[in-house]
């Protein structure tokens, strides 16, 4: 059965400290592995697609990155803006994602 | 449009009473998806569309939960005898046909279902 697990379940940072979340799976046959940010109250807003090992892709303060059994997303200088749940998923044959449980990032000023 | 809408954002019903979610997908995008959110962030893929024929359904409660995306009309999802356990925020996306890797699923903004 197709599986992703995010680490850590929340995150506090204070601005300008760098961390980065963690996304493993377990997928047959991965076609992209996609990072989205939900606010409250929102829908997933679609940030990254990486669909080889080695790829990154970066905007603003983020930066993801794969390898073969995890992603990664780097959050450089975070800022208050930067507070949400960011989720990974797997996208597999069949057209469907498998979703991790999320990360929930709080930034204090 | 350029984004996903749904209708309404919230929705209140009675256990047993029917609940019926509607969705515009994206100008242009072919597929469509419904995915319900519960407890913890936890997605639970129900439905997806490519047009209006039914892509794969392997998560859909087939007792209870029908949809459809017809030509020219909003897709819908629609509970009969809603439950307890359907409380939830349904969320739709939508994404372009794939040019040999996935296109990025695009959401709405969800609709929040209590059953009470």
């Amino acid at each position: 059965e197709d599986q992703v697990t995010q680490s850590p379940e929340a995150l506090r940072l204070q601005e300008g400290e760098s961390s980065s979340l963690n996304c493993s799976y377990t997928v047959s046959g991965l076609r992209g592995l996609f990072w989205y940010r939900q606010d409250p109250g929102k829908g997933p807003e679609f940030l990254f697609t990486l669909y080889s090992a080695g790829e990154e892709k970066e905007k603003e303060r983020l930066k993801a990155t794969l390898t073969k059994k995890e992603s990664f997303l780097h959050i450089t200088a975070p800022k208050p803006e930067d507070s949400a749940t960011y989720l990974c998923a797997a996208g597999a044959a069949g057209n469907k994602l498998t979703f991790g449980g999320g990360t929930r990032v709080l930034v204090k000023p | 449009g350029e984004e996903v809408a749904q209708t309404p954002k919230h929705l209140v019903r009675g256990e047993g009473q029917k609940a019926k979610l509607y969705c515009a997908p994206i100008k242009g995008h072919s597929y469509v998806f419904w995915y319900q959110q519960v407890l913890k962030n936890e997605f639970k893929f129900l439905i997806s569309f490519q047009n209006e024929n039914v892509f794969d359904e392997t998560g859909m409660p087939k007792e209870r939960f029908s949809a459809k995306c017809l030509p020219n009309s909003p897709c819908s999802l629609e509970i009969q005898a809603t439950k307890l356990e359907d409380s939830a925020v349904y969320f739709c996306a939508s994404s372009r046909p794939g040019t040999g890797g996935w296109s990025p699923l695009h959401f709405g903004n969800g609709t929040r279902l209590t059953v009470t």
